[in-house]
């Protein structure tokens, strides 16, 4: 199946630095979705974007889709502890309804 | 906050007991997974149904079975546990708009 690959794996700031995860795909993805997932915690939808070149926001968070639909990334504006999680890009799989999870960055942020 | 409820929340039993961990939602979702996950890693698609009777196997799938008799339940069966499935066992369901909704978790030891 489809396979999306998502980095860095890690990230450490201080808090009220920028951050941001990539995604992408080798084929072209219908949609994608981007999950949070707190430490202890299930991870939480917080997006999901369909068309070529889509920019959502929410608050201090971007979203992006890129123009081919291979790419995608989040973006958080001066980052706070609250922030600190998982956060999971994850593209269909095999033109159905289940995911194909990326890896995951962890984000952590120190005051 | 979607409602789907996962038992047990932790389960310690030692190698070779046969387990059934329980997911439930009540939003009548057709489509439902089950997930794999260790602590802070990425998620690993072990079975999915999209409807009663209807169940599919993802990539971690040899070792457990899971059935779907009713629309609204969808358990794991572990048939012989071994140490290998220490692990977090996350059941997600998939609303209107495609996104998922993940319940708890259930953090399972073997001794």
């Amino acid at each position: 199946g489809q396979q999306v690959m998502q980095i860095p794996q890690y990230q450490h700031v201080q808090e009220g630095e920028d951050f941001t995860t990539y995604c992408n795909s080798s084929t072209t993805l219908s949609n994608i979705q981007w999950y949070k997932q707190r430490p202890g915690g299930h991870p939480v939808f917080l997006i999901q974007l369909v068309k070529s070149g889509e920019v959502k926001k929410q608050k201090r968070l971007t979203f992006q889709f890129g123009e081919a639909k291979k790419n995608s990334s989040l973006h958080i504006t001066a980052t706070q502890t609250t922030d600190v999680g998982t956060y999971f890009c994850a593209g269909p799989r095999n033109s159905g309804y289940a995911l194909n999870f990326g890896k995951g960055t962890s984000l952590l942020v120190t005051p | 906050e979607a409602d789907i409820y996962q038992t047990p929340r932790y389960l310690v039993i030692g190698t070779g007991k046969k387990i059934t961990l329980e997911c439930s939602q009540t939003m009548g979702h057709d489509k439902m997974y089950w997930y794999q996950q260790d602590p802070g890693m990425e998620l690993h698609l072990i079975h999915y149904s999209y409807g009663v009777n209807s169940t599919e196997k993802g990539d971690l799938s040899s070792e457990s079975t899971v059935s779907r008799i009713r629309t609204e339940h969808f358990p794991l069966t572990l048939e012989s546990a071994r140490p290998s499935h220490t692990s977090q066992y996350l059941c997600a369901s998939t609303g209107v708009f495609y996104e998922q909704y993940f319940g708890p978790g259930t953090r399972l030891t073997v001794t």
